[in-house]
């Protein structure tokens, strides 16, 4: 299996600019976590789809942010304007939620910077 | 509501002594508990986890992990410690009777070996 896919693994915008990071889980997994890493905060869960719906976004920091899953096989995390405290790693995590355990496998990671 | 504490926030060892990362937890019912490790400018990688059954479980690299119920703790264990073990690790939880999808993360620790 290729595992998750992240794509791109690193970006470098300015503020202001549209940022749209990607998504593919592994295959057979059905449900999907965006996550974001920082120094300060550590790893903090944004948005999470099961069965490609959004059940809790409760983590999305503001409307700057919003994320979509339009098929089981891919997914968006999009940031409009984008801002530099905005810096950070995002992760994409997918998982079966129709095993016992729920384990989740992370993605590289986009290291995003916003100048 | 669930959740992870890592008391360490750094956990330093020379290589070949035993190393031990500690994690405790609160759920309400039962708890599904995980370790994942994080090399440098890696995703999360899963290491091991609780379910049921025996106490002790052993993961990936040589680690493993006791779940003590009385103790609400489940610590990360390996008998000899490896340079290549330095990296940043979390321990995660997910309460059983919950019909949420999602886990919970500790802080995380980070762990040096030193040759």
């Amino acid at each position: 299996d290729a595992g998750v896919i992240q794509s791109p693994r690193h970006e470098v915008t300015e503020m202001g600019q549209e940022v749209t990071l990607r998504c593919k889980p592994i295959s057979g997994h059905n449900s999907l976590f965006w996550y974001r890493q920082t120094m300060m905060r550590g790893l903090e869960l944004l948005i999470y789809f099961n069965n490609n719906v959004p059940i809790d976004d409760s983590g999305m920091p503001e409307d700057r942010f919003s994320a979509k899953m339009p098929n089981a096989s891919f997914s968006t995390l999009k940031i409009q304007p984008s801002e530099p405290r905005d810096s950070a790693v995002y992760f994409c995590a997918s998982s079966f939620s129709g095993s016992s355990s729920y384990e989740q496998y992370f993605g590289p990671g986009t290291r995003l910077t916003v100048t | 509501a669930q959740s992870v504490a890592q008391p360490e926030d750094q956990v330093n060892v020379a290589e070949g002594n035993p190393l031990t990362v500690k994690c405790t937890y609160s759920v309400s019912g039962n708890p599904y508990l995980f370790w994942y490790v994080q090399y440098p400018n890696r995703g999360l990688q899963f290491l091991l986890k609780y379910i049921t059954g025996d106490n002790l479980v052993k993961g990936s690299y040589g680690f493993e992990a006791e779940f003590n119920k009385s103790q609400t703790s489940f610590h990360l264990k390996k008998p000899s410690a490896l340079v290549s073990d330095s990296a940043l690790y979390f321990c995660a939880v997910r309460d059983i009777p919950s019909t949420d999808y999602k886990l919970s993360f500790g802080a995380g620790t980070t762990v040096t070996v030193r040759a």
